[in-house]
């Protein structure tokens, strides 16, 4: 079963707007990545923020993650129409430390030039 | 290159028939993993290996599939007797420890006629 929730499941943004995207997830986690898809391609590993991290920045990316809230946001700044993909959250479950991923169902962006 | 390949890309096969994907993994990882992901879902988890050891099946894993990991190296996934409803992207994916970045390949598009 997909315990991660993104939202909202389709954007559409103008490039150079800001891009948010939320996850939200069920259990104890040990850590949350974020990936992209583009279309029909594989996943490319974006940023990986562990339970004890509140917010971590990669380039234009930055993720925030409460643990509290069992919820975590990505933010894409400044975006370019090559930022045109479908996101995912996929949660590292505290009982079944390393044993899998559980992914949402993700949420496509779509940047307009 | 050092990521995580995958073959064939594509196939097409006809309901029956047995299909057999392979995965490389990046060399110095020990842990392997394959998802398979839907049209429009995020990828779900089948099974994984820790070297050569498979230390976990998911309860999508049917009987007509199996995998294997003979040297800790490369995985194959077979599927026997395909049906319409294995038609899907078959993902591997490989990581260096627990609780670490999963890195993903390109993925197998299944079609089953």
């Amino acid at each position: 079963s997909q315990q991660g929730e993104e939202d909202p499941q389709a954007l559409s943004i103008q490039e150079g707007e800001n891009a948010t995207m939320n996850c939200s997830y069920k259990t104890s986690i040990n850590n949350l990545q974020w990936y992209r898809q583009n279309s029909g391609r594989g996943l490319v590993h974006l940023i990986l923020i562990r339970s004890n991290e509140r917010e971590k920045h990669s380039g234009r990316l930055r993720v925030t993650l409460d643990t509290s809230k069992k919820s975590s946001s990505l933010l894409i700044t400044a975006s370019r129409a090559a930022d045109t993909a479908s996101y995912f959250c996929a949660t590292d479950e505290w009982e079944t430390s390393g044993s899998r991923l559980t992914f949402g169902e993700g949420t496509q962006l779509t940047v307009n030039p | 290159d050092t990521g995580v390949s995958q073959d064939p890309r594509h196939k097409i096969t006809k309901r029956g028939q047995n299909v057999t994907f392979r995965c490389d993994p990046i060399s110095e990882h020990n842990r392997l993993y394959w998802y398979r992901q839907t049209l429009g879902q995020g990828p779900e988890f089948l099974t994984y290996f820790q070297n050569e050891a498979q230390l976990e099946k998911s309860r999508l894993l049917s009987d007509r599939f199996s995998a294997e990991r003979p040297k800790g190296s490369f995985s194959t996934l077979e599927i026997q007797r395909t049906e319409q409803g294995d038609s899907a992207m078959y993902l591997c994916a490989s990581s260096d420890g627990p609780s670490n970045e999963q890195f993903f390949g390109p993925g197998t598009r299944l079609t089953v006629l």
